[in-house]
C-alpha cells in the first residue's frame, strides 16, 4: 500500500514564526501536491511538484513556497506564518504524469497561527 | 481552472437506505477523470470510485456507484445499504488531460448516517 505521512498532525505556531510542513511518500511517485482544506472551500492547490527540485504554482501559492530535494519529501514552507494561514493542509502524491492517476493523501497537519 | 460544484453541503440518510450525493463540474476537455474521495471524522482521505470520461459505463465498488451524465456534465455518486462508517466528508475531483495530474475539488458534501 502507499503510505504518505505528514511530520505533524497538530501544530500550533506564533504570527511572523517560519514553519515547515514535512510529506514523505513510500512508493517513487513522481508527482506530489500540497493542498489547504477549509471550511465551505474545499480543497485548493498550493503547489505541486512533477519531479525532484521541479515545482508549480497552484491555485493559492502566495505566502507560500515549497522544496524537493529529494523524490520522496515535498516540503511546505510558510515563510513568516500569518493567522489567515491557519488551516488543515493535505499532502498527496501520484505515481507519475504520464497517465491518469489517483492521488493518495496523507492525514493532514491541522496549524493554528495565532 | 475547471470548476467542480457539490450543491448540497450537509446531507443525512438512515442507516440501511440508500443516497445520492451530487457533482456538476465545468470543462471542454473530452477526456478527463472523475473522482469521489470520502474523508472521514479524523481520518485520511481515500479514494472511493473513478470514472474515465470514454467509458460510457457507470463505475461501481461494492455498494459505491456513480451515474456519469457527460453531456450534463454531472457525476452523482451513490450509496446504497448504508452503514455507519459511511459518515465522512465526500469529494467530488475532476482531473482534466493536461500535465501533472492536477486535481480539481468541490467544496465537499458532509454525509451522516443516522442509526
Amino acid at each position: 500500500d502507499v503510505k504518505v505521512t505528514q511530520s505533524s498532525r497538530y501544530l500550533v505556531k506564533r504570527t511572523g514564526e517560519k514553519v515547515f510542513l514535512e510529506c514523505v511518500q513510500d512508493m517513487d511517485h513522481e508527482n506530489m501536491f500540497w493542498y489547504r482544506q477549509d471550511p465551505g472551500l474545499g480543497l485548493r492547490l498550493i503547489y505541486f511538484s512533477y519531479d525532484v527540485k521541479m515545482k508549480e504554482k497552484g491555485d493559492i501559492p502566495e505566502g507560500y513556497s515549497v522544496s524537493r530535494e529529494k523524490k520522496e519529501r515535498f516540503s511546505l514552507i510558510l515563510e513568516s506564518a500569518s493567522t489567515n494561514q491557519t488551516s488543515m493542509y493535505l499532502c498527496a502524491s501520484s505515481l507519475t504524469s504520464v497517465a491518469y492517476n489517483e492521488q493518495f493523501f496523507g492525514p493532514g497537519t491541522r496549524l493554528t497561527v495565532l | 481552472a475547471q470548476t467542480v460544484t457539490q450543491s448540497q453541503p450537509e446531507m443525512s440518510v438512515q442507516e440501511a437506505e440508500t443516497v445520492t450525493l451530487s457533482c456538476t463540474y465545468d470543462t471542454s476537455e473530452n477526456n478527463y477523470y472523475l473522482f469521489w474521495y470520502k474523508q472521514p471524522p479524523s481520518r485520511q482521505m481515500i479514494l472511493v470510485i473513478r470514472q474515465e470520461a470514454y467509458k460510457q459505463q457507470n463505475a461501481t465498488e461494492n455498494r459505491f456507484s456513480v451515474n456519469f451524465q457527460k453531456a450534463a456534465k454531472s457525476f452523482s455518486l451513490k450509496i446504497s445499504d448504508s452503514q455507519l462508517g459511511d459518515t465522512a466528508m465526500y469529494f467530488c475531483a475532476f482531473m482534466g488531460p493536461r500535465g501533472g495530474n492536477q486535481f480539481y475539488f468541490g467544496t465537499g458534501t458532509s454525509l451522516t448516517v443516522i442509526p
